[in-house]
């Protein structure tokens, strides 16, 4: 059963400080990690996506990938407001057949105080 | 580029009942993903389908949950009879190709409620 693990939260952040999130997989066989934002309500939305070891920068986004440790983060920067959302990490592992879907977390509920 | 549509948005059944999802991926979008979300959870994969067959049902309760994609486009996903359990949001996504490593595009969502 291929898991991903993330802290419920709330993580409450104080506008324009680094917000930081964590997820960990179970399957050494994931290949691809991606970040994905899901406002109250709303449906997901793809923000970050990483494929290597190391880290990758979009804007106020880093996300940071460490295989051996089967570890994903995602650190927003300056955080602001608009940032207040769900954030699920989402694993995909390669699987025969052409199977791909994508196994999520339960997600990180992120409140940034204005 | 319009998006994923999905109907209905909202929709509540007693127990025992029957209900069907509809889903229109974007236009050109080969792969075609039925997720389940229940409330305070990830979004849990039912079905996965490449043009109209499908790729991977695995999680998909077989006993009352059906889902088809007659020609490649529209997608159908079904419940009969719906349990109390089956309350939650499915969501419809879409992507070019298979999984465009991770470019889902998700439509809004159908609310269900099993009363």
């Amino acid at each position: 059963q291929k898991e991903v693990e993330q802290n419920s939260g709330p993580l409450s952040v104080p506008e324009g400080a680094i917000a930081s999130l964590n997820c960990t997989y179970s399957d050494r066989g994931s290949q691809s990690f991606f970040w994905y934002r899901q406002y109250s309500g709303k449906s997901p939305e793809l923000i970050m996506s990483i494929y290597s070891n190391g880290d990758k920068e979009d804007g106020r986004f880093t996300a940071q990938l460490n295989k051996a440790s089967q570890y994903v983060s995602l650190l927003i920067r300056d955080s602001q407001p608009s940032d207040s959302a769900t954030y699920l990490c989402a694993v995909k592992a390669y699987s025969g057949g052409g199977a791909d879907g994508l196994t999520f977390g339960k997600g990180t509920h992120l409140i940034i105080q204005p | 580029e319009a998006g994923v549509a999905q109907s209905p948005r909202y929709k509540i059944i007693e127990k025992r009942q029957s209900v069907a999802f509809w889903c229109n991926p974007i236009s050109g979008h080969a792969t075609l993903y039925w997720y389940q979300q229940i409330l305070g959870q990830g979004p849990k994969l039912l079905i996965q389908f490449q043009n109209n067959g499908v790729v991977d049902d695995s999680q998909l309760p077989k006993d009352r949950f059906s889902a088809e994609r007659l020609k490649g486009v529209d997608s159908t996903l079904k419940i009969q009879p719906a349990k109390l359990e089956d309350s939650a949001v499915y969501l419809c996504a879409s992507s070019l190709v298979r999984a465009a490593v991770g470019v889902l595009t998700f439509g809004a969502g159908s609310r269900l409620t099993v009363l």
